[in-house]
């Protein structure tokens, strides 16, 4: 691993079900962010975590949770999804250090049906 | 409310330089951000700008005016692989960053 990794790369999803999107970084970055980018959109901030242990709420967090276990995982869970969470979301990363510039996941393609 | 607003799409030649500007209306101001999206990757950084002036990193280079809120984003001696969305993001006082919708740029031979 070398960075952030995403899983999975694209789904299709029927509505109403549950989904996790997988986020994983070996960069031991404290902080942690799940974005959200739609077309004509700027990113939008959906749920972030300072440090292990914390999480909050970013602009768009409604139908999400996020949970940080552990310095490395920052998984997204869709509880019951609806068609208008159809976007690529992007996992990222900062150290807070300086300009804190984030470091970004490949990206998960997520289509609700 | 908070917007940053940057062209939607911009078109220039192999060996040009294009020049990408960003404007921003946000509550406190604690830096812009330049990253570079190709289509269907993930956006990477190219620049930070948080003091008023020109920053340059080789063929690019990022202006900032604090008082106008206005950055641009200048790209000499473009190549084909410059084709990508730029976007612009600004770090309000609140450390959070207001991202723009991108500039797709588009390279022509």
């Amino acid at each position: 691993i070398a960075g952030i990794t995403q899983a999975p790369t694209s789904q299709i999803l029927a509505a109403g079900r549950r989904m996790t999107l997988r986020c994983t970084q070996d960069m031991r970055h404290n902080a942690m962010y799940w974005y959200r980018q739609d077309l004509g959109l700027g990113l939008r901030l959906i749920h972030y975590s300072n440090t292990a242990g914390t999480t909050g709420k970013g602009e768009v967090p409604d139908g999400y949770s996020v949970s940080r276990a552990n310095t490395d995982d920052f998984p997204l869970t869709l509880a019951s999804a609806v068609p208008s969470q159809t976007s690529v979301y992007f996992c990222a990363s900062s150290d807070r250090e300086g300009a804190n510039v984030l470091t970004f996941g490949a990206g998960s393609r997520l289509t609700v049906l | 409310g908070q917007n940053i607003d940057q062209p939607t799409e911009m078109t220039a030649t192999e060996g040009a330089i294009v020049q990408i500007n960003c404007t921003y209306q946000t509550s406190g101001f604690n830096g812009l951000f330049w990253y570079q999206q190709h289509a269907g990757e993930a956006p990477t950084f190219l620049s930070y700008n948080v003091l008023d002036g020109l920053e340059e990193k080789g063929r690019f280079s990022s202006f900032l005016s604090r008082s106008k809120g206005y950055s641009y984003l200048l790209l000499k001696e473009l190549q084909m692989k410059d084709s990508a969305s730029y976007l612009c993001a600004v770090k309000d006082s609140n450390y959070q960053l207001i991202w723009g919708a991108g500039t797709k740029l588009i390279i022509k031979p």
